[in-house]
């Protein structure tokens, strides 16, 4: 199976301030069409997860430009400008590439 | 609206069978593939399983193979997941899930606990 490996688990930060989380697999996520399959989840607490980002760096409908996914093959970076208390939660990156399909241990971002 | 209703959760022994069912609408099972989820008590997500829009195709984790079935009746817009042989490590939140290239969309989860 595909391990992603996430960094940091917990990520304090201050409102207003930018975040970053990285995501890294053990198999390159690129598939013979050429796209690479690496998706950004968010989940608030309590609340059922949402995706943000697939294919490395697409938002999804409804994500501010806020978010932005950067990467390729194996590492990849999920980035929060000007972080808001609605951006709390857990954060997972997920390979659409194999299957089975896996999640990253989540990362949670929290107010500093 | 595309719409995914969890149900069939509870309460059950180890080493039981519990079938829960997924309601969807706003869409055709037979033309989008659909996961199941699950989500342990303040742990992380896990991938369990997922067929396929043609119903050809069911893939399975590790920890679902062999127990856990995926299946579905188009003509009620239901997806399942059987699961069997019940331990106390399946105690989470099960979600269903169109994940797909246009959009994802996530029900609000069903809870299974294992208990004695």
């Amino acid at each position: 199976d595909v391990v992603m490996t996430q960094s940091p688990l917990s990520l304090p930060v201050t409102l207003g301030q930018s975040a970053s989380i990285s995501c890294s697999s053990n198999h390159s996520l690129v598939a013979r069409d050429g796209d690479t399959y690496l998706n950004w989840f968010h989940q608030r607490p309590g609340q059922s997860p949402r995706r943000l980002i697939y294919k490395v760096s697409n938002r999804d409908s409804g994500v501010p430009d806020r978010f932005s996914g950067s990467g390729s093959a194996t590492d990849f970076t999920l980035t929060i400008s000007r972080v808001e208390a609605d951006d709390l939660g857990v954060y997972y990156c997920m390979q659409g590439l194999l299957w089975p399909l896996t999640f990253g241990r989540g990362t949670r971002l929290e107010i500093k | 609206q595309v719409q995914l209703v969890e149900s069939g959760g509870g309460v059950v022994q180890p080493g039981k069978s519990l079938k829960l069912s997924c309601e969807v609408s706003g869409f055709s099972l037979s033309d989008y593939g659909v996961h199941w989820v699950r989500q342990a008590p303040g742990k992380g997500l896990e991938w369990l399983a997922v067929l396929s829009y043609d119903g050809r195709e069911r893939h399975y984790s590790d920890s679902a193979k062999g127990r856990f079935t995926i299946s579905r009746d188009i003509s009620k817009n239901k997806l399942f997941l059987h699961l069997t042989s019940l331990g106390v490590e399946d105690t989470a939140v099960y979600f269903c899930a169109k994940l797909d290239i246009e959009s994802d969309c996530w029900g609000q989860g069903t809870l299974v606990t294992v208990s004695s």
